[in-house]
């Protein structure tokens, strides 16, 4: 079975730009979040979607966005990039909402921000 | 709201050495424990979780985790590490109604052989 695919595995972009990452959840997966991972942060939760609805949000700015398709996969956009959203963006995709459902992550898109 | 901490942030051991990670977490209902590993250059895995029972649970490579509900804590343990098990190691928390995971800062191994 394959496992979350996220694309690109890497992006270098400029500053006020705006960037589109995208994730491929497991086979049969309905739920995907959205984790930033730096290295003074740790693992930041952006969002999570499940049936295509956007179920939690993380403490970001509104310049963070994402969707979910109806074949579950998903994208996340970042517009009017800053610096300081340089990071690796994983996502993690899981069965259902339920309590007994672990994550199963990507190997996540490195964004540099110039 | 929940949060996770860790207690080092750099543990560096010999092979062989026992291992203990500390995770503590704040929440105030039931919640579902995890530990997630990070090898290098790899994606996150899962190690092991806790939904309830034995409050001691078994996972891959041999790693192990208990959870002290007095204590709030969650830590994982191995008797015998090795240089394989250089890595980055996450505490997770998640409760049991909707909410998303919140994982701790992580604590980096390092195995010298």
């Amino acid at each position: 079975k394959a496992g979350v695919t996220q694309t690109p595995r890497y992006l270098i972009k400029t500053r006020g730009q705006q960037v589109t990452l995208s994730c491929s959840p497991i086979s049969g997966h309905r739920s995907v979040s959205w984790y930033q991972q730096t290295p003074g942060q740790g693992l930041q939760f952006l969002f999570e979607y499940f049936s295509e609805t956007q179920r939690n949000k993380g403490n970001f700015p509104g310049r963070f966005s994402g969707r979910q398709f109806s074949n579950s996969r998903s994208e996340m956009n970042v517009s009017t990039l800053e610096l300081g959203d340089s990071a690796l963006y994983l996502c993690a995709s899981s069965l259902d909402r339920g309590w007994n459902s672990p994550l199963h992550f990507g190997n996540g898109t490195r964004l540099t921000v110039t | 709201a929940q949060s996770v901490s860790q207690h080092n942030h750099h543990v560096i051991l010999s092979e062989a050495a026992s291992l203990e990670l500390g995770c503590n977490y704040s929440y105030g209902g039931t919640v579902n424990l995890f530990w997630y590993v990070q090898y290098p250059g790899q994606h996150l895995q899962l190690l092991l979780k806790y939904f309830s029972g034995d409050p001691l649970v078994k996972g891959i490579k041999g790693f192990e985790a208990e959870f002290i509900k007095s204590k709030f804590s969650f830590n994982l343990r191995k008797p015998s590490v090795q240089w394989s098990d250089t890595a980055e190691y996450f505490c997770a928390v998640k409760g049991n109604y909707g909410q998303n995971f919140v994982f701790g800062p992580g604590t980096r191994l390092s195995v010298l052989p």
